[in-house]
């Protein structure tokens, strides 16, 4: 199975700033990679799929980056609706795994 | 407007059974493959189960090998989990999602506690 190391675990920052999450496969999964947000209570919503790709509605803020073992997710000016939780999750081929998630939190 | 409804969580005992049904509405259920994630208290996203378009095909998490079932209704638009042999470490808010480019569509999550 592929395995999905995320870092950091937890990530402090402030509103303007830009922040970047790192992914890591543990074997080569092309691009098929997406990232989610989640705020608690709620379900996780898709940001980016194919590596890179911006999903439908989702602030251009947000990008991604990456191919073969290592992704990035950045956010490039922090707001505050931008403080959850993020995970990111390979579909190269079943099983399908997810990073154990990185919190954003306010400094 | 699409929607993911799940439901049939609650409280079971160790050793027991429940079926989750997820009722899809808003995209073409018949064309798009479907999965099950679950997420423990205060814990990470895990993925369950999936299940190819036509159904013939369906895969599993090796923490729920041979105690899981996924299946698909296409007349009635839902997607089923059938959990035997539950522990307690299947305790989690089950969501089903719509699985495209990775998971784009998620129901609002049904709880499944396993306790005696």
């Amino acid at each position: 199975d592929i395995q999905m190391t995320q870092s950091p675990s937890t990530l402090s920052a402030s509103v303007g700033d830009r922040v970047t999450i790192t992914c890591r496969a543990s074997q080569s999964i092309s691009s098929w990679l997406a990232w989610y947000q989640q705020k608690p209570g709620k379900a996780p919503n898709l940001l980016i799929y194919k590596a890179s790709s911006l999903e439908s509605g989702v602030p251009s803020r947000f990008s991604g980056s990456g191919s073969g073992t290592e992704f990035t997710l950045t956010i490039s000016s922090l707001q505050p609706d931008d403080f959850a939780t993020y995970y990111c999750q390979h579909y190269s081929s079943y099983p399908y795994t997810f990073g154990q998630g990185t919190k954003l939190e306010i400094k | 407007e699409v929607q993911l409804v799940e439901t049939g969580g609650g409280l079971v005992q160790p050793g027991g059974s429940l079926r989750l049904s997820c009722a899809v509405s808003g995209f073409t259920f018949s064309s798009n493959a479907m999965s099950w994630i679950r997420q423990a208290p205060g814990k990470g996203l895990e993925w369950v189960s999936g299940i190819s378009v036509r159904g013939d095909r369906t895969y599993y998490a090796d923490s729920v090998k041979g105690r899981f079932t996924i299946s698909r209704d296409y007349p009635k638009n839902t997607l089923s989990l059938q959990m035997n042999s539950v522990r307690a470490e299947d305790t989690a808010i089950y969501y089903c999602a719509k699985d495209l480019k990775g998971f784009e569509q998620w129901g609002q999550g049904t709880l499944v506690t396993v306790s005696s």
